[in-house]
């Protein structure tokens, strides 16, 4: 089992619509998690970290963990075409070097 | 702004030959981290240090090394390039816990080994 999975997609979804990106990982130790963005050729870019159980909301991007089903996800609201990208989840374990693991990766389209 | 920089988007190589990939982070940041990126496999991490002189080994450290003579730099070296190992390279820098929260990374360096 891998140590953090997501499905690679991709997941086609039409302008407007809500997008929904699911995470799960093995360590149950995982303290903190974190949603990067990776457009094409580019290198991926921090959206959102949560820490607690339940729903963080930042715009239209909600993070949703719950540490009893070692499951994270990320909600994007009103798609855009624009949101077409990669999105990476990644776990920060027990550990305390900041080393963070990560899944790989799904790949968004919003059609417009 | 933070800003992480590698040294070069595109290198090609040559099998055998010796490859130096360099970072440099202009953030004070104890942590840095060399991953490559590969289709299907995601980021999968290779080395990281947490202060100069000190390093450990990620997942697939074979065929690399790393030198971090100066906070700042974080160097990756294939010591004899092979053609498996045509990938993109990102390099990340982070503050160490619990003020580290977010990674930040360079552009990448795309290398191909023929």
């Amino acid at each position: 089992q891998k140590e953090v999975e997501q499905n690679s997609g991709p997941l086609s979804v039409p302008e407007g619509a809500i997008a929904s990106l699911n995470c799960t990982y093995s360590d149950r130790g995982s303290q903190s998690f974190f949603w990067y963005r990776q457009y094409s050729g580019k290198s991926p870019e921090l959206i959102m970290f949560i820490y607690s159980n339940g729903d963080k909301e930042d715009g239209r991007f909600t993070a949703q963990l719950n540490k009893a089903s070692q499951y994270v996800s990320l909600l994007i609201r009103d798609s855009q075409p624009s949101d077409s990208a990669t999105y990476l989840c990644a776990v920060k374990g027990s550990s305390n070097t900041g080393k963070l693991i990560f899944g790989q990766g799904t790949t968004l389209q919003v059609k417009p | 702004d933070v800003k992480v920089t590698q040294s070069s988007r595109y290198l090609v190589k040559r099998t055998g030959e010796k490859v130096f990939l360099e970072c440099v982070q202009d953030m004070d940041h104890e942590n840095m981290f060399w991953y490559r990126q590969d289709p299907g496999l995601g980021l999968r991490l290779i080395y990281f240090s947490y202060d100069v002189k000190m390093k450990e080994k990620g997942d697939i450290p074979e065929g690399y090394s790393v030198s971090r003579e100066k906070k700042e730099r974080f160097s990756l070296i294939l010591e004899s390039a092979s053609t498996n190992q045509t990938s993109m390279y990102l390099c990340a820098s982070t503050r160490p816990p619990p003020q580290g929260l977010e990674q930040f990374f360079g552009p990448g360096t795309r290398l191909t080994v023929l």
